[in-house]
């Protein structure tokens, strides 16, 4: 089964620029979609077909998707998206999660 | 605007039966698929499976098959989640979400049902 790989915690300062990696074979010949999940709540769309926004998602929210990795990256990161994320692919009928990452503004 | 609302928190025995809800409003309930996704305590995201209440076409994931079904009721816009026996294991919260399409993005989500299965 497919898999793909997420580091479990990235780190930044405020102001300061997030990636998120998101590793999986040839994931480039896939469309990669992120989720922003908030302690307590139910996971929000950020991300869709590698780096289109959903409205009313920040235009600070911006994905890539090559090669072996796709890359959520939040510019200007602010206290509140302090969050998990999660990446996502579709691989023969069904939908694979990466682990998810779980981002810390210092 | 769009809304999936789920059914409320259940507590539940070990080799009891379940099903939970999840009532789609503010779109064609019947042109978009629903998907289920588990999330265990503490744990990532995992896809259950599908469903397209326009036809019923139900798939699952090989993780689950066997272990849960997946309804809907199109008349009242409601999906169905449910387990004929449930485990301790099976404690976590649900989640339902809508697909535009199979291959697509998860775009609106429910809040979530929290099942909790103790003896």
């Amino acid at each position: 089964s497919y898999v793909l790989t997420q580091p479990p915690s990235v780190s930044v300062a405020p102001g300061q620029t997030a990636r998120i990696t998101c590793g999986g074979n040839n994931i480039g010949s896939k469309s990669v979609h992120w989720y922003q999940q908030k302690p307590g709540q139910a996971p929000v769309l950020v991300v869709y077909d590698d780096s289109d926004r959903p409205s009313g998602i920040p235009e600070r929210f911006s994905g890539s998707n090559s090669g072996n990795t796709a890359t959520l990256t939040i510019s200007r990161v602010e206290a509140g998206d302090e969050a998990d994320y999660y990446c996502q692919v579709w691989d023969s009928s069904n939908v694979v999660f990466g682990g998810g990452t779980k981002l810390t503004v210092l | 605007e769009v809304q999936l609302v789920q059914s409320g928190a259940e507590v539940k025995k070990p080799g009891e039966s379940l099903k939970i809800s999840c009532k789609g409003s503010g779109y064609s309930f019947t042109s978009y698929w629903i998907g289920w996704v588990r999330q265990m305590p503490g744990k990532g995201l995992e896809w259950m499976g599908i469903i397209y209440p326009g036809d019923s076409d139900t798939r699952y994931s090989p993780s689950f098959q066997g272990q849960v079904t997946i309804s809907a009721d199109k008349s009242i816009s409601t999906a169905y989640l449910q387990w004929s026996s449930l485990k301790a294991s099976d404690t976590a919260m649900y989640y339902c979400a809508r697909h535009p399409r199979v291959g697509a993005m998860l775009d609106y989500w429910g809040q979530g049902t929290l099942v909790t299965v103790s003896s």
